[in-house]
């Protein structure tokens, strides 16, 4: 069976710092992978997309980048965090068969 | 422009009755697919279920069923029963190939905010 993988499940960071976030799936190939944002009490933004290797689509300009170095991994990064990065992220993956997504457990992020 | 609208910020309900949640979308796409998600308090997202734009039927999965309108471009959610396990958030997706391209791309809306009272 198909999992997705997403960690840390929080983090907390100072203005400025790096970011790294991963998210992995087993169990499937060549998925279409999501990275979403939701702000407190908000819906989810769409961020990047990616539906292979190399490709990635980004949604908003933000201060954010993804990158999928495997087929599987999708990571999210930073160079220096601001504090409106502050928010619930969101990794997800489909498969090309038109099926719906599925989503990790999402990354809490405060940024202080 | 918004590709998917959730006009209720908030809905509340009373167990054991039924809820419309609303959802319209905006696309030029003609094969999109419609989903619903639940998200808790924990924030994990459920899925609970999807149409195709061109199923004939009205989806349906245990006490939740989508009244698809297609003409009106509307995907509302219709919790039967209501439980007070039901109480989430509740998002309208739409998956529609990107524009000039031959990837989908999911979007969500706002989101509603279920509250069921005893």
């Amino acid at each position: 069976s198909q999992t997705i993988h997403q960690w840390p499940a929080t983090l907390v960071q100072p203005v400025g710092s790096p970011l790294s976030l991963e998210c992995t799936v087993e169990g499937t190939s060549n998925p279409n992978l999501y990275w979403y944002r939701q702000a407190a009490g908000r819906g989810l933004q769409l961020l990047f997309y990616s539906v292979g290797i190399g490709q990635i689509s980004s949604e908003v300009p933000q201060n954010l980048s993804a990158s999928r170095p495997q087929d599987r991994q999708f990571i999210l990064s930073s160079k220096k965090l601001l504090l409106s990065d502050s928010g619930f992220y969101l990794c997800a993956w489909r498969s090309k068969l038109n099926t719906e997504a599925f989503f990790g457990q999402g990354t809490r992020l405060t940024v202080v | 422009a918004q590709k998917i609208t959730q006009t209720q910020p908030g809905m509340f309900v009373q167990e054991k009755e039924a809820v419309t949640l609303d959802c319209t979308y905006d696309t030029s796409d003609p094969s999109y697919g419609l989903f619903w998600y639940k998200q808790p308090s924990s924030g994990e997202m459920i899925f609970l279920i999807y149409q195709g734009s061109y199923d004939q039927q009205n989806a349906t999965e245990g006490r939740y069923s989508l009244n698809f309108q297609k003409a009106r471009k509307s995907a509302n959610l219709v919790i039967s029963a209501s439980q007070l396990g039901d109480s989430a958030m509740y998002f309208c997706a739409m998956r529609e190939r990107e524009s000039g391209g031959s990837n989908y791309k999911l979007t969500f809306g706002k989101g509603t905010l279920l509250t069921v009272n005893p």
